[in-house]
């Protein structure tokens, strides 16, 4: 969907390094979202905020970090304790009421070296 | 948290013939419930959702109806065409600003 940017498309990591995915949105929405998607597993939760400077725990956040220092943009490092950070990652955001659909940006394929 | 239940992981029809998919949720708060479909290497893409005050919705050959009482709803496509083959996500959620509790997903493929 228009206005929601992932970069970079694209990612190669190195063991014990840690990455960090960038999305970027100026659909001035308030919710942000962070989702990891394998192969046979759907979409799962990592991080998601509500509001700047305020984020939560999803279902598998361990290894993961976020921070929200601005409305617009929610980046996702992958640390070094992720030990099985290749997947596919989906960023998204959700307008207030009443509209609730979710905009998800392109994508970003993470891959060990 | 909310565990979202989808049925079958894949399906196999004819063109022409229509497809069922399956979704259970566990919070009775849920209230919202799309669904979305993504082609392979692209971002998800919402084609029909329902609130919890509807019954049932139509878009065309997609229809989606939603049975509170047992915590279900299902996603129906009508003469399918080849370019419905792709995988078919339903989802709940109890609110806005809450997340999309997904389910693992359905691979639709129709052959001509």
């Amino acid at each position: 969907d228009g206005g929601i940017t992932q970069s970079p498309k694209y990612l190669f990591r190195k063991e014990g390094q840690n990455v960090t995915l960038s999305c970027e949105q100026n659909l001035n929405h308030d919710a942000m979202y962070w989702y990891r998607q394998d192969p046979g597993q759907g979409l799962r939760l990592i991080y998601y905020s509500q509001i700047v400077n305020d984020f939560q725990k999803g279902d598998i956040a361990e290894g993961y970090s976020v921070s929200r220092e601005k409305k617009e943009s929610f980046p996702l490092t992958v640390t070094s304790a992720q030990k099985n950070p290749t997947a596919f990652y989906l960023c998204a955001s959700r307008p207030p009421n009443p509209g609730e659909k979710l905009f998800f940006g392109s994508g970003t394929q993470l891959s060990v070296l | 948290g909310e565990n979202v239940e989808q049925h079958p992981s894949t399906l196999s029809v004819q063109e022409g013939d229509s497809a069922v998919i399956k979704c259970t949720y566990s919070d009775s708060a849920s209230n919202y419930f799309p669904w979305y479909k993504q082609e392979l290497g692209k971002r998800p893409q919402l084609i029909i959702d329902i609130r919890s005050n509807v019954g049932e919705k139509k878009d065309q050959r997609i229809a989606v109806t939603l049975n509170k009482t047992a915590k279900h709803f299902s996603l129906h496509i009508t003469e399918t065409q080849p370019e419905d083959s792709a995988v078919y996500f339903c989802a709940a959620s109890t609110g806005p600003g809450y997340a999309l509790n997904f389910g693992k997903g359905t691979s639709l493929l129709v052959t001509p």
